[in-house]
């Protein structure tokens, strides 16, 4: 069965304090690992694809990478702005349809 | 800019009602989705819906949820029967294609079941 595993579930940072998210995979042939933030109330907000390991992506303070089992989210020099839930979720090759999400790890930047 | 539109924002109903969740997505969009989110849980897909028809459903989706594009625009969920178990926010969301993941969710619906 296809699983996502994101760590840790929260974490507070202090701003300008750089650090990563981890997301855990696992799916029967990746067709692609997808980022999203999610602010309280709201629906998910996509932010980037990665679609083979070695792959990187970037976005303003946030950097997205890949690897066979895992992806991390960095994030360098936080602003009380980037304060979300960040949720990693994964698409399998064949079931291209379905998107499934893990439980996110909420970032709380302290100013 | 484009955006998914949901409707109604926030639903009680009496345990054993009906409910029906409606929602338009962008208008140039082929596919299009249900998720829910229970409280301070995760966001849990529920069907996927291509061509007019179901094109993926998870074991959640049972017999008692069903799913229409009725006019070309608008996209409902209906629940048959609700559960004290089905509140939640449902989320709508929908995408040009399948290749990037990019998904656009709706601002939900949330769903009280009592």
């Amino acid at each position: 069965e296809d699983q996502v595993t994101q760590s840790p579930e929260a974490l507070r940072l202090q701003e300008g304090e750089s650090s990563s998210l981890n997301c855990s995979y696992t799916v029967s042939g990746l067709r692609g690992l997808f980022w999203y933030r999610q602010d309280p109330g709201k629906g998910p907000e996509f932010l980037f694809t990665l679609y083979s390991a070695g792959e990187e992506k970037e976005k303003e303070r946030l950097k997205a990478t890949l690897t066979k089992k895992e992806s991390f989210l960095h994030i360098t020099a936080p602003k009380p702005e980037d304060s979300a839930t960040y949720l990693c979720a994964v698409q399998a090759r064949y079931r291209d349809d379905k998107i499934i999400f893990g439980k996110g790890t909420r970032l709380h930047i302290l100013p | 800019e484009p955006e998914v539109t949901q409707t109604p924002s926030h639903q009680v109903t009496q345990m054993g009602q009906e409910v029906i969740l409606r929602c338009v997505p962008i208008s140039n969009h082929l596919y299009f989705y249900w998720y829910r989110q229970i409280l301070g849980q995760k966001v849990e897909f529920l069907v996927s819906f291509y061509n007019n028809e179901i094109s993926e459903k998870s074991e959640i989706f049972d017999d008692q949820f069903s799913v229409e594009r009725p006019d070309g625009s608008n996209f409902t969920l209906k629940i048959r029967s609700t559960k004290l178990e089905d509140s939640a926010m449902y989320f709508c969301a929908s995408s040009e294609g399948v290749v990037t993941g990019e998904l656009f969710f709706g601002e939900g619906s949330r769903l009280t079941v009592l």
